[in-house]
């Protein structure tokens, strides 16, 4: 049962305008949500996160908007750099145990940002 | 600058063959996950560690072992390789609590 959804694998946009991820989850006790980019042959880079107490966070181009009651979250890319072409890795933290926190991702969106 | 590193960067192996892939971070996390990445599924959770010795099961273990001997190495283990096990494999590290994690480079695995 996959409990972070991305159900977008692609999405095309023009340089200069928005990109906008979506992601959606089902489990409500996630209560800390994360956004990674991965190029090929990398590693996941960390890009931004929110709290369940917050419904947005800025930072610089990157915006993470959080709808509780949907339990839909979405990132926002203004304005889209052909950098930024990449996949994009939705994750929410789960508790377990003690201190730990096991992240659970989405299966990604290919951003292909077009000159 | 945090870094975690994995062994192999790419390896082809046998069916049946053992397979160690070794992962090191330099921050003193205490917590340390082994992911697989294939194409429309994600990154899946294979084990994690939250702790020298302890080891807890993710999403997909079958197949696969771990060892946490010291802090800061994390080994995965396929103890007999098939080709359903190539793929993508991904290290990662935390601190406790609620954090971020500190993604390796990444192994990609063959087995024929």
């Amino acid at each position: 049962d996959q409990q972070v959804k991305q159900n977008s694998p692609s999405l095309s946009v023009q340089e200069g305008r928005i990109s906008i991820l979506n992601c959606d989850y089902t489990n409500s006790m996630f209560d800390y949500f994360l956004w990674y980019k991965k190029y090929p042959a990398e590693g996941p880079t960390f890009l931004i996160s929110i709290s369940s107490i917050k419904d947005k966070n800025e930072d610089g181009r990157f915006t993470v908007f959080l709808n509780k009651s949907a339990k839909h979250l979405s990132l926002h890319i203004v304005p889209s750099q052909p950098g930024d072409s990449a996949v994009y890795f939705c994750a929410a933290s789960a508790r377990y145990g003690g201190a730990t926190n096991k992240l659970i991702f989405g299966t990604g969106t290919l951003l292909a940002v077009q000159p | 600058d945090v870094k975690v590193t994995q062994s192999s960067r790419y390896l082809v192996k046998r069916t049946g063959e053992k397979v160690f892939l070794e992962c090191v971070q330099d921050m003193d996390h205490e917590n340390m996950f082994w992911y697989r990445q294939d194409p429309g599924l994600g990154l899946r959770l294979i084990y994690f560690s939250y702790d020298v010795k302890m080891k807890e099961k993710g999403d997909i273990p079958e197949g696969y072992s771990v060892s946490r001997e010291k802090k800061e190495r994390f080994s995965l283990i396929l103890e007999s390789a098939s080709t359903n096990q190539t793929s993508m494999y991904l290290c990662a590290s935390s601190q406790g609590g609620v954090g971020e994690l500190f993604f390796g480079e990444g192994s990609r695995l063959t087995v024929l």
